[in-house]
């Protein structure tokens, strides 16, 4: 199973909005709308900040949204705060009955 | 509140075998699945396999074919991963990481996560 698809890289000023998106197929994002997105900053474990598409956990600011159009999650994020620039990665389950990660956008902001 | 905890991880010549151990608390162990996760230095996240809560199903990636196993042991709150034929890029953080359910059914996700237990393999 192919990594999902994520630019390495995206930047943005505070206050500012940015997007990421995460490219599928049909046998995983297109299948199911079970894809999640997960924050890690360096040397930290990965935190979960949304979920089936586009659910926050408990705690997670509102300022993190999802989506999905076709086989494309996105992530957007708003009112860009420091404690933002972080990695960030999506992560689908697949109609193999496995799960995938995308290859991780570094946020810099 | 929820903790998990790696450990088994060092150094392993190649061609070596490992277990992993990952104990958790603050929660019904027994009743969720448990996720294996792996990160290579610098790297991104790659999927190893899920256990489901009382053992009977498991769900392994692709990355490792038939080299990794996965068990549990709900009177301990411990799941195992044990690997074989460890090659050089098997080197990696590896994370347990906790189901919001039973790990049976697909619609997966990791709400939890431990600090991670680093595996290197050199010789």
């Amino acid at each position: 199973q192919s990594a999902l698809a994520q630019s390495a890289s995206v930047s943005g000023s505070l206050g500012q909005s940015i997007s990421i998106s995460c490219g599928g197929s049909i046998t995983d994002i297109g299948a199911f709308g079970y894809v999640s997105w997960y924050q890690q900053h360096p040397g930290r474990a990965p935190k979960l900040i949304i979920y089936e598409v586009s659910h926050r956990p408990p705690g997670v600011p509102d300022r993190f949204s999802g989506s999905r159009s076709g086989t494309t999650a996105s992530l957007t994020i708003s009112a860009l705060q420091p404690e933002d620039e972080a990695d960030y990665y999506c992560s689908s389950y697949t109609t193999r009955s496995t799960q995938v990660f995308g290859g991780g956008t570094a946020l810099t902001v | 509140q929820v903790q998990l905890v790696e450990s088994g991880g060092g150094v392993v010549q190649p061609g070596g075998s490992l277990r992993l151990s990952c104990v958790a608390s603050g929660f019904t162990f027994s009743s969720y699945g448990i996720h294996w996760v792996r990160q290579a230095p610098g790297k991104g996240l790659e999927w190893l396999g899920v256990i489901s809560y009382d053992g009977s199903n498991k769900y392994l990636g692709g990355s490792m074919g038939g080299r990794l196993t996965l068990s549990r042991d709900n009177s301990k709150n411990t799941v195992y991963i044990d690997m074989y034929s460890l090659r050089p890029e098997d080197t990696a953080f590896y994370y347990c990481a906790k189901d919001p359910y039973n790990g049976r059914q697909g619609g997966w996700r990791f709400d939890s996560w431990g600090r991670g237990t680093l595996v290197t393999v050199s010789s």
